[in-house]
């Protein structure tokens, strides 16, 4: 069964850095598209970054130059490395496998 | 970028009527594979979204059969055919030309008369 399971989100003041992680089960990331989206009451739903099955990334023009993202496959997970961080960045932010499989998400708060 | 647009926003439908949600492109879906990304999901209440139809019109696995999608070029259209309370939450639409890449319409709420 394929399951994603994401954590790190927290309340961070303007301009910090937070790393989000997903820990995958039932398939390997390395095989697959391995994406994140976040939501919020502003924005909706919006793609942030994928890490492509074949390896290299791509970045919504919002968050290009601030976030990293990465993967590891010995320990099968996702990450989202996140830096100066804005009041918009605001979002419940969700691991996605291809277009298939989303986790329950990880809420980040960006307020002074 | 491509915009996505639904209507309606929100609607209210008695349980065992049909409901149908538009959603329409900026621009044409087709990719140059000749396949067309256009994908539905439901996002119940507290959850994450979960996937409904791909590709405009195939159900992902366990999908009843009451879920449709039909559409080409900009104009796609999801359709339920006779609606239960467990349908209740928000449908989106989102296309990805360049998967996976994508974007995403503003929603439609659906609730139960």
């Amino acid at each position: 069964e394929v399951q994603l399971v994401e954590s790190g989100g927290r309340l961070i003041q303007p301009g910090g850095s937070l790393r989000l992680s997903c820990a995958a089960s039932g398939f390997p990331v390395s095989h697959n598209h391995m994406s994140w989206v976040r939501q919020s009451p502003r924005r909706g739903l919006e793609w942030v970054s994928v890490v492509y099955a074949g390896g290299g990334e791509n970045y919504a023009d919002s968050v290009k130059g601030r976030f990293t993202i990465s993967r590891d496959t010995l320990k099968n997970a996702l990450y989202l490395q996140m830096t100066n961080l804005g009041v918009d960045d605001t979002a419940v932010y969700y691991c996605v496998r291809g277009a298939t499989h989303w986790g329950q998400g990880t809420r980040v708060t960006v307020s002074s | 970028d491509v915009v996505m647009t639904q209507t309606p926003l929100s609607l209210s439908v008695t349980p065992g009527q049909p409901a149908s949600i538009s959603c329409k492109s900026s621009q044409s879906l087709v990719h140059n594979d000749g396949k067309i990304y256009l994908y539905w999901y439901l996002q119940k209440p507290g959850q994450a979204p979960q996937l409904l139809m791909y590709e405009v019109s195939s159900r992902f696995s366990g999908v009843s059969p009451r879920f449709s999608g039909s559409g080409s070029g900009t104009d796609f259209t999801l359709t339920i055919s006779r609606v239960e309370a467990e349908d209740v939450g928000v449908y989106y639409c989102m296309h990805s030309i360049q998967f996976p890449e994508c974007s995403f319409g503003q929603g439609t709420k659906l609730e139960i008369k």
